[in-house]
């Protein structure tokens, strides 16, 4: 049971390219999300997919997109990725759902990304 | 004001120590409180979460919740160097249609020394 697997884990880009972070979860969760992780600032949410077939954006989407391929995958794209985009990212999955308290989320091991 | 403040650190405690964890959040109708384990370079992870007011234990930590004071706390009794790391507080609200929104703080570095 591998949980939630991100790739890739390092990444290096130059400033206007483009790339896909993939997630995928095998958890049977509904509820999948993309965060960012910057010193002192702890975890931003970018956007979060509810359930299959839907996304919504978090507290900082600017320069991001993201696809909920099907139930186990959740992909975010930068389109032109810039210096301030340089920051781990962070994918995570939930339940969410069943019951009316928020349930925790389990977290991919992390993507590294470096735009110069 | 952050909508989950925590104090950044370090707490430095001998081994062998309880080290008390804290943390306030601004959103009264949260509902659920969550502390995480991150080590360095390593994604967070789940230590424990608690729903209701009061104590709640789990083998050496304890989360405690005061939703009048909007205060959360973890405490971590018989330190050990291994729990050297940096804990999150999360606070939880759910929506309708299975969002559960967790917003973060920054985290408590906390280190533990022989």
């Amino acid at each position: 049971n591998a949980g939630v697997t991100q790739t890739p884990k390092f990444q290096v880009l130059k400033t206007g390219q483009s790339m896909t972070l993939q997630c995928a979860q095998d958890m049977n969760h509904n509820s999948m999300y993309w965060y960012r992780q910057d010193p002192g600032m702890g975890l931003r949410l970018i956007y979060y997919s509810a359930s299959e077939g839907t996304t919504d954006k978090g507290e900082v989407p600017n320069g991001y997109n993201v696809s909920r391929l099907n139930k186990r995958e959740f992909s975010l794209r930068l389109e032109s990725a810039a210096p301030s985009q340089t920051s781990v990212y962070f994918c995570a999955s939930s339940d969410g759902g069943g019951g009316q308290l928020p349930s925790p989320l389990h977290f991919g091991n992390g993507t590294r990304l470096t735009v110069t | 004001q952050k909508e989950v403040e925590q104090n950044s650190g370090p707490l430095s405690v001998p081994e062998g120590a309880i080290a008390s964890l804290n943390c306030t959040y601004s959103d009264r109708g949260s509902q659920s409180f969550f502390w995480y384990r991150q080590y360095s370079g390593k994604s967070p992870e789940l230590i424990m979460f608690i729903y209701s007011n009061g104590d709640k234990e789990d083998g050496r930590f304890t989360a405690q919740l005061n939703k009048a004071s909007q205060y959360v706390s973890l405490l971590i009794r018989d330190s050990q160097p291994s729990d050297s790391a940096t804990y999150l507080c999360a606070v939880g609200s759910y929506f309708s249609g299975g969002y559960n929104k967790l917003i973060f703080g920054a985290g408590t570095r906390l280190a533990v020394h022989p």
